[in-house]
C-alpha cells in the first residue's frame, strides 16, 4: 500500500526566507505526485504536479525517486503563502485517479 | 478552473437521523467523483469513489451501508450518511474527476457535520 509522509505539521519562516516543505512517500511503482494548497477558509486547490514540471505561485518541486521524495520549496516565502499544504499521490493501477494524503503542513510566513 | 459545489455547507443533526451531501461539478462532467473525510487537523482520508451509473467502490473500514453513496449523472453525486451518531461528526469534502488523461481533482468546499 501506498503512504505519504509530511514529518512537519508546523513550518514558521518570515518573509522573504527560504522554504521547503518536505514529503517522503512509499510505493513500489511509478507514483504521480501533487502538492495541494488550502488557504484559510477556503477549499483544496492544486497546486502543482511533478509531471508538469512547472513553477506555480514561485514554487518548485522535484521528484527524487532515489529518496523517494518531492518536497517543496520556494526562494523567497511570501505573507500570501501562509496555508496548508498537502502533499499527495496518485498510485495508477486498479487505483487510478485515487489520492493518498500526507498529513499536511501548516505553514505560516511572518512579516 | 472547473467548479464544484457541496450543498449544505454544514448541517447539524439529531443522533439518529440520516443526512444527505451533494456533490455537484457545475461546469463539467465528473466520471469519478471522491468522497473524504476530514477529522480536525487531520489528513483528508478517502472514504469512497463513486463512478455515474455504478456502484461506488469503499475503503477499507468504510461502512457502505452507513455512508450511502449515489452517482445519478456525470455533475451530481450524493453521500447518505444514514442513522448518523455523534462520531460521524465530521469535514465531508467531495472531489471530482473529468476523466481522460489529466488526472486532476477539483474540490468542493465541504460539509461540516455535526451531529447531537
Amino acid at each position: 500500500a501506498q503512504r505519504v509522509t509530511q514529518p512537519e505539521k508546523l513550518l514558521s519562516v518570515f518573509k522573504g526566507a527560504p522554504v521547503e516543505l518536505k514529503c517522503n512517500y512509499s510505493y513500489s511503482g511509478s507514483p504521480e505526485l501533487f502538492w495541494y494548497v488550502q488557504y484559510s477558509r477556503q477549499r483544496l486547490q492544486l497546486l502543482l504536479r511533478h509531471i508538469s514540471r512547472e513553477s506555480i505561485k514561485g514554487f518548485t518541486a522535484d521528484l527524487n525517486k532515489g529518496e523517494t521524495s518531492f518536497h517543496l520549496k520556494k526562494p523567497f516565502a511570501q505573507e500570501e503563502d501562509s496555508a496548508m499544504y498537502y502533499c499527495a499521490l496518485n498510485a495508477g493501477g486498479t487505483s487510478y485517479g485515487k489520492l493518498t494524503f500526507g498529513q499536511g503542513t501548516i505553514l505560516t510566513v511572518h512579516p | 478552473g472547473a467548479v464544484v459545489s457541496q450543498h449544505p455547507s454544514r448541517v447539524i443533526c439529531k443522533s439518529g437521523t440520516s443526512v444527505k451531501i451533494e456533490c455537484r461539478s457545475l461546469d463539467f462532467q465528473a466520471t469519478t467523483m471522491f468522497w473524504y473525510r476530514q477529522f480536525p487537523k487531520q489528513s483528508l482520508m478517502l472514504m469512497a469513489t463513486s463512478n455515474e451509473g455504478s456502484k461506488a467502490t469503499y475503503e477499507q473500514g468504510v461502512e457502505k451501508d452507513k455512508f450511502l453513496i449515489n452517482h445519478a449523472s456525470l455533475t451530481l453525486s450524493t453521500l447518505t450518511v444514514t442513522s448518523a451518531h455523534p462520531e460521524d461528526s465530521s469535514f465531508y469534502i467531495c472531489s471530482a474527476r473529468a476523466g481522460g488523461l489529466a488526472n486532476e481533482q477539483f474540490f468542493g468546499p465541504g460539509t461540516r457535520l455535526t451531529v447531537l
